[in-house]
């Protein structure tokens, strides 16, 4: 089965810093990459995704990044704010549509 | 606006005993899910769902079981309830073919003692 790797667990970021979190998998037929957000005890919503196709996509203040060459993916965030401050999840699926999370990274951005 | 509902936001059991978590979305998905979210371990998939009495294990299936009578409704079952099982527990539900994305419930914060 899919194995998703991500890191950093933690992050800490000046307000107005850039964030960067990256994942690997490891099966090469997986084509589907989302990003979820996962507030302070709320539910994960997603925030942005990338499919096998396209090698970046942008939108506002973040981006994912893909190279399926190396099997790794990023989500940066620029200008980060405090309402950033969150646990970001990354995920990897085949057209299954199950999704495959990595552990988690908590970005905590400092005022 | 999707709605993924739970039974419960917290739920304390004992050892032993069998437990009954349901989910509702109402948005017509094909799809549903249920996952447990530990410290350090992200999302793990117990069972998921694409149809009416359709299952499929995940990734951690043992000590738990599943019933979906309804498409609207998915259900998680624990048959005797152990310690490790102590856990938060979040629903999801998705669409087949119209979008890829999951939409998750506010989850159940279950504890055994």
């Amino acid at each position: 089965g899919e194995n998703v790797e991500q890191h950093p667990s933690t992050l800490s970021v000046q307000e107005g810093d850039s964030a960067v979190i990256k994942c690997t998998y490891s099966d090469s037929a997986s084509n589907y990459f989302p990003w979820y957000k996962q507030e302070l005890g709320k539910r994960p919503q997603l925030i942005i995704d990338i499919r096998s196709n396209v090698g970046e996509k942008k939108d506002q203040r973040i981006a994912v990044t893909l190279n399926k060459t190396a099997k790794h993916f990023s989500l940066h965030i620029t200008e980060t704010q405090p309402e950033d401050s969150a646990v970001y999840f990354c995920a990897a699926s085949r057209n299954d549509y199950k999704l495959s999370f990595g552990a988690g990274t908590t970005v905590t951005v400092r005022a | 606006d999707v709605k993924v509902t739970q039974s419960s936001r917290y739920l304390v059991k004992r050892t032993g005993e069998k437990v009954f978590l349901e989910c509702v979305q109402d948005m017509d998905h094909e799809n549903m899910f249920w996952y447990r979210q530990d410290p350090g371990l992200g999302l793990r998939l117990i069972y998921f769902s694409y149809d009416v009495k359709m299952k499929e294990k995940g990734d951690i299936p043992e000590g738990y079981s599943v019933s979906r009578e309804k498409k609207e409704r998915f259900s998680l079952i624990l048959e005797s309830a152990s310690t490790n099982q102590t856990s938060m527990y979040l629903c999801a539900s998705g669409s087949l073919g119209r979008e890829d994305e999951q939409y998750f419930g506010p989850g159940t914060r279950l504890t055994v003692t």
